[in-house]
């Protein structure tokens, strides 16, 4: 198995740009989360997902947009960037809800943001 | 949101036996209480997850008084590569998906 996998690892966008950050996990898990880590800091909740089809948000949603087709894809949209959305994104998956089951986290992609 | 309170920073010497302690006076009849632990540039990884008394895996122990306002993460005979970031989170069980991870411990293993 794969585990959670996340590209790009690297991106540097100039304000205003939109992209989307691709999470795949081959665990059939139906729970996924995507998470923001800034310097020094712990990870914080943006989007979260229970199963295809159905999305809510966390602690820091605005800038973001999820949607979940499938059950392995999970794909962060930031709709217009900016320099505070610089930052490492983490997606994570988990079978049950991720404060009861272990939570398998991706490598991460560093965003910059000009 | 359960939130903790953890120290900041621990020290500890190689072979040494490492306690960090969770604060979290909030906590639910229905949390969890799990711990990641995470290296610089990578995702956090689980390492125990518990509930009440005492659950031992093969890397660390998780003890947790009767009142579960607290927890304390037991890490037997620290070597250098168990230099990270330990974050201790409370889960809701059978409610949304959101968990606090907070600032987390950064415990370095000094040779």
């Amino acid at each position: 198995n794969a585990g959670v996998t996340q590209t790009p690892k690297f991106q540097v966008l100039k304000t205003g740009q939109s992209m989307t950050l691709q999470c795949a996990q081959d665990m059939n898990h139906e729970y996924m989360s995507w998470y923001r880590q800034d310097p020094g800091m712990g990870l914080r909740l943006i989007h979260y997902s229970v199963g295809a089809g159905i999305t809510d948000q966390g602690e820091v949603p605005n800038g973001y947009n999820v949607s979940r087709s499938t059950t392995e894809d999970f794909p962060l949209r930031l709709l217009s960037a900016a320099p505070s959305q610089t930052s490492v994104y983490f997606c994570a998956s988990s079978y049950g809800l991720a404060g009861s089951y272990e939570q398998y986290f991706g490598p991460g992609t560093r965003l910059t943001v000009t | 949101l359960a939130k903790t309170t953890q120290p900041i920073s621990m020290d500890s010497y190689e072979g040494q036996e490492v306690n960090i302690t969770c604060s979290h006076n909030n906590i639910a009849t229905n949390d969890y209480i799990t711990w990641y632990q995470q290296f610089p540039s990578q995702g956090p990884r689980f390492i125990i997850q518990g509930y009440k008394t005492k659950v031992t895996n093969e890397v660390a122990s998780l003890f947790i008084p009767a009142d579960r306002k607290s927890s304390t993460l037991s890490l037997p005979r620290v070597s250098l590569s168990d230099t990270a970031v330990y974050y201790c989170l409370v889960g809701e069980n059978g409610r949304a998906n959101n968990l606090f991870f907070g600032t987390g411990t950064r415990l370095t293993v000094i040779p």
